[in-house]
């Protein structure tokens, strides 16, 4: 599975846009993009997932560039109920198996 | 759907005592994972199921470790002659592979804190 790179963390305020970036330039073109957050204490809770077109659901959007070796993941209105660490990994498209799991971004939304 | 489910949700023991920990998947289910994740860091990877046959083992998962899925349901993961470095939250995540489509996502449950004193 491709890696991926996040920033360790970033702030928002509350209300405002969450856009948290990450690079997969290592990407292979039958690998998704998957998106998960994990609040303090709990199992990572999956958020969106995409191949190379831009997703949204009712929890976030998901933007891939062109070439695929980056995305944001998109929220578009941070609640203080949003602060959590943010992972972004790369799976494979048939038979993916486990998923490797960096360090990610952990986004403080402040009042 | 009722989600992943993990028991216990919180485990003290002591240096060189057994534990066991059981997942139970979300219905229907045919791939079964376990995870380890220390503070400050990732899930890593530990094994996973499809159905009952375990399909990958991680270095990780040293021989005082093992892992079942006797009836391709819930999962237990058993660690022997625990160690003080085996302090972590193992998690448990299920999904549903499909013939041909999209990955299978995987969905995590709340995790099992283990303490070794």
């Amino acid at each position: 599975d491709a890696k991926t790179t996040q920033p360790p963390s970033m702030d928002c305020a509350e209300g405002r846009a969450a856009n948290l970036p990450c690079n997969h330039s290592t990407i292979s073109g039958n690998e998704y993009v998957y998106w998960y957050r994990q609040i303090h204490s709990q199992g990572p809770q999956y958020i969106i997932h995409g191949l190379k077109n831009n997703e949204t659901n009712e929890m976030a959007s998901l933007i891939i560039t062109e070439d695929r070796k980056s995305s944001t993941l998109i929220l578009p209105h941070a609640t203080l109920r949003d602060t959590a660490v943010y992972y972004c990994i790369v799976r494979a498209r048939t038979n993916a198996g486990k998923s490797t799991f960096g360090d990610g971004t952990t986004l403080t939304v402040k009042p | 759907d009722t989600g992943v489910s993990q028991d216990p949700r919180h485990k003290i023991t002591k240096r060189g005592q057994n534990v066991t920990f059981r997942c139970d998947p979300i219905s229907e289910h045919n791939r079964l994972y376990w995870y380890r994740q220390t503070l400050g860091q990732g899930p890593e990877f530990l094994t996973y199921f499809q159905n009952e046959a375990q399909l990958e083992k991680s270095r990780l998962l040293s021989d005082r470790f093992s892992a079942e899925r006797p009836k391709g349901s819930f999962s237990t993961l058993e660690i022997q002659r625990t160690e003080q470095g085996d302090s972590a939250m193992y998690l448990c995540a299920s999904s549903l592979l499909h013939v041909a489509g999209d990955p299978d996502t995987q969905y995590f449950g709340p995790g099992t804190r283990l303490t070794v004193l």
